[in-house]
């Protein structure tokens, strides 16, 4: 079945660092993929998205580029800040468009 | 314009129990759905509501039912709650059910079974 693979956190950089954090995923067909992130005690937040292979997702400095050729979705960010502490989900979509699948999650912690 | 709420945020039941969580979809939003969050782990797909008719679900148990209503609010019941019901309920919305509909989440209800 439908599945997503992420790296296994706790990832702990300092402020300012360039953060990588890998997602592949295994679908049949052309799902959109998705960076969520929680804070503590919070729901999930949509930071990014891409829908089709090659599309690169991008918000508040975040990036990840859809790769058919390699079944992944990394995030990166060139420059990380305490306020990026967090639980990060990588997710897809199934073309029926019903269930998001989610990866188990990535906690950051940034230090000043 | 108003997001996704969900209510109560807290919620303390014991076993056996029944439980009904609300969610208000973000305006315009026809489609909702509902995910399960254990502790430490990734949301779990319960099921989703399209246009008041259930239009997916995850595998779970029959116990855990929902409605839609005519203003897409929506509602999920759980019976005979059991001690790993003990969750954070998450409600999603959407302008549809394509794969470009992106599902924005409510803040979620924290339910603890004892």
């Amino acid at each position: 079945g439908d599945s997503v693979t992420q790296m296994e956190g706790p990832v702990t950089l300092s402020e300012e660092a360039f953060l990588t954090i890998n997602c592949t995923y295994t679908a049949t067909g052309y799902p959109s993929l998705f960076w969520y992130v929680q804070y503590p005690g919070e729901g999930l937040q949509l930071l990014l998205k891409a829908t089709k292979a090659d599309d690169k997702g991008s918000n508040k400095g975040f990036e990840a580029t859809y790769r058919k050729e390699t079944t992944s979705f990394h995030l990166e960010k060139g420059s990380v800040q305490v306020s990026d502490s967090a639980v990060y989900f990588c997710a897809l979509l199934r073309e029926s468009g019903t269930a998001l699948i989610f990866g188990k999650g990535t906690t950051l912690s940034v230090s000043s | 314009e108003t997001g996704v709420t969900q209510s109560p945020t807290h919620l303390i039941k014991t076993r056996g129990q029944q439980v009904t969580l609300r969610c208000s979809s973000q305006s315009g939003h026809n489609t909702v759905s509902w995910y399960q969050q254990a502790l430490g782990q990734g949301p779990q797909f319960i099921f989703q509501y399209y246009r008041e008719e259930e239009n997916g679900r995850g595998n779970f148990p029959p116990r855990f039912s929902g409605l839609q209503f005519p203003n897409y609010s929506s509602e999920l019941n759980v019976n005979a709650l059991e001690l790993d019901d003990s969750a954070l309920y998450l409600c999603a919305s959407s302008l549809g059910t394509g794969k470009t509909d992106t599902q924005y989440f409510g803040p979620g209800t924290r339910l603890t079974v004892l």
